[in-house]
């Protein structure tokens, strides 16, 4: 199946400090990448749909400046949580569907960020 | 209500036991109908998608679709303690943006 990759897969960062989180699809192109949160033995949470070449759209209750989302090519997604405190350490994972079949998403394999 | 619900378990069975995960959903417009298999720390991984009422085997996963009874299931034959995760459903629309929706998700614990 098709990979999709995330960089970096933790951080540990201190609070009021940005982090970028990347997510790359290796061997196939995606207009449309999604940014989940999950929390220790909770599911999936959609955060955002990420659409290269225009903005990105937010679930209700995701704020949009503060999870700064850049799609920048047909391969490469990012999110860049703003000024980040203790309660933004979770699991964050990206997904990508190859080739608008959205029933075959494939996921990263997360990124855990702890904020100190 | 939840548009999806899953019992988070956890769910323990012996080796080679056969494994019933289930999750029943509200919202008829879900069409596709997925089963992730998601390892502590890791993403999500894909296992089965079915798109139609009925069965669909693969392997030693079968994946069940009732759509009037809002249901679907997934059955793990000779269940290996590899097989120890935790297993999400998830659905998706065709209206909507086509979003994921996902199940709590069941931990599997398979003891050798």
């Amino acid at each position: 199946g098709a990979v999709v990759s995330q960089h970096p897969s933790w951080v540990i960062c201190k609070s009021g400090t940005s982090v970028k989180i990347e997510c790359r699809s290796l061997d196939f192109q995606a207009t449309t990448m999604f940014w989940y949160r999950q929390f220790p033995k909770q599911s999936l949470m959609l955060m955002a749909t990420s659409n290269e070449g225009s903005k990105a759209t937010y679930e209700q209750g995701v704020e949009k400046d503060k999870f700064l989302i850049n799609h920048a090519s047909l391969t490469l997604s990012t999110l860049t949580v703003t000024s980040a405190h203790p309660e933004d350490s979770s699991f964050y994972i990206c997904s990508a569907p190859q080739a608008g079949v959205y029933n075959e998403q494939f996921f990263g394999p997360g990124t855990r960020l702890t904020v100190l | 209500q939840k548009e999806v619900e899953q019992d988070p378990g956890p769910l323990s069975v012996p080796e080679g036991a056969i494994v019933s995960l289930n999750c029943t959903y509200s919202n008829s417009a879900f069409q596709y109908f997925m089963w992730y298999r998601q390892y502590s720390r890791k993403g999500p991984e894909l296992l089965m998608y079915t798109y139609s009422s009925g069965n669909k085997e693969d392997g030693r996963f079968t994946a069940q679709v009732d759509k009037s009874s809002k249901y679907i299931s997934l059955f793990i034959r000779d269940s290996q303690p590899s097989d120890s995760a935790t297993y999400l459903c998830a659905m998706v629309s065709l209206t909507g943006g086509f979003k994921t929706i996902f199940g709590a998700g069941t931990r599997l614990f398979v003891k050798a």
